[in-house]
């Protein structure tokens, strides 16, 4: 079946550690999105690509990298960097320009800072 | 840009019809969307409504567009408890980054 797969679902770190979150998509989508859930704040962007190698800062990029090496996967590393990483992650992603703009989201991963 | 306010909160009872509310600020949005969030998960699509339109329905939903007060709504019908969940309103922004409210957690009771 075709959709956007993200591990781990839960995610346990030690501060001073770096993490990398996965996402992989077999939908053929053009973009990609990382999105970070608080309660009570709804969705704020880390970071988006549009296109393979080429990635934008969204609103809330510091402390956080990602790379489009291959269309079907865009991973998100949370460094030592990201002051408050404790958060529920979500990955997305859209068929691109031409389209409604919908989002097809991921399960999420869940990342708590020891 | 784009900033997307909905109220924080909802609670009705089974069989009533639930109304949750967004307001946004950028009127060139292209599309406004409903996501449904499922506690511990991803957000599915409900359904979007076209900036162009001022109404949509969708079996039990009815999305109202007023374009003049950027607000939209989402009217769900019969309330069931599977309804519970956290409902966002988005817009888009630039090239399709949407840009979502803070969520209304619906509560329903039987």
């Amino acid at each position: 079946d075709g959709g956007i797969t993200q591990s781990p679902k839960y995610l346990f770190r030690k501060e001073g550690q770096n993490v990398t979150l996965s996402c992989e998509q077999n939908l053929n989508h053009d973009a990609m999105y990382w999105y970070r859930q608080d309660p009570g704040q709804g969705l704020r962007l880390i970071y988006y690509s549009q296109i393979v190698n080429d990635f934008q800062k969204g609103d809330i990029a510091e402390g956080y990298s990602v790379s489009r090496e291959k269309k079907e996967s865009f991973p998100l590393t949370v460094t030592s960097a990201q002051k408050n990483p404790t958060a529920f992650y979500l990955c997305a992603s859209s068929p691109g320009q031409g389209s409604t703009g919908e989002l097809f989201f991921g399960e999420g991963s869940r990342l708590t800072v020891l | 840009g784009e900033d997307v306010e909905q109220s924080l909160f909802l609670s009705v009872r089974e069989g009533d019809s639930s109304v949750i509310n967004c307001t946004y600020t950028d009127s060139s949005s292209t599309y406004l969307y409903w996501y449904k969030q499922e506690p511990g998960a991803g957000l599915q699509l409900l359904t979007y409504i076209f900036s162009n339109m001022d109404m949509k329905q969708d079996q039990r939903l009815t999305v109202l567009l007023n374009k003049k007060d950027k607000h939209l709504s989402l009217r769900i019908a019969d309330t069931q408890t599977g309804d519970s969940a956290i409902y966002f309103c988005a817009g888009v922004t630039g090239f399709q980054k949407l840009v979502f409210g803070t969520g209304t957690r619906l509560l329903v009771s039987p």
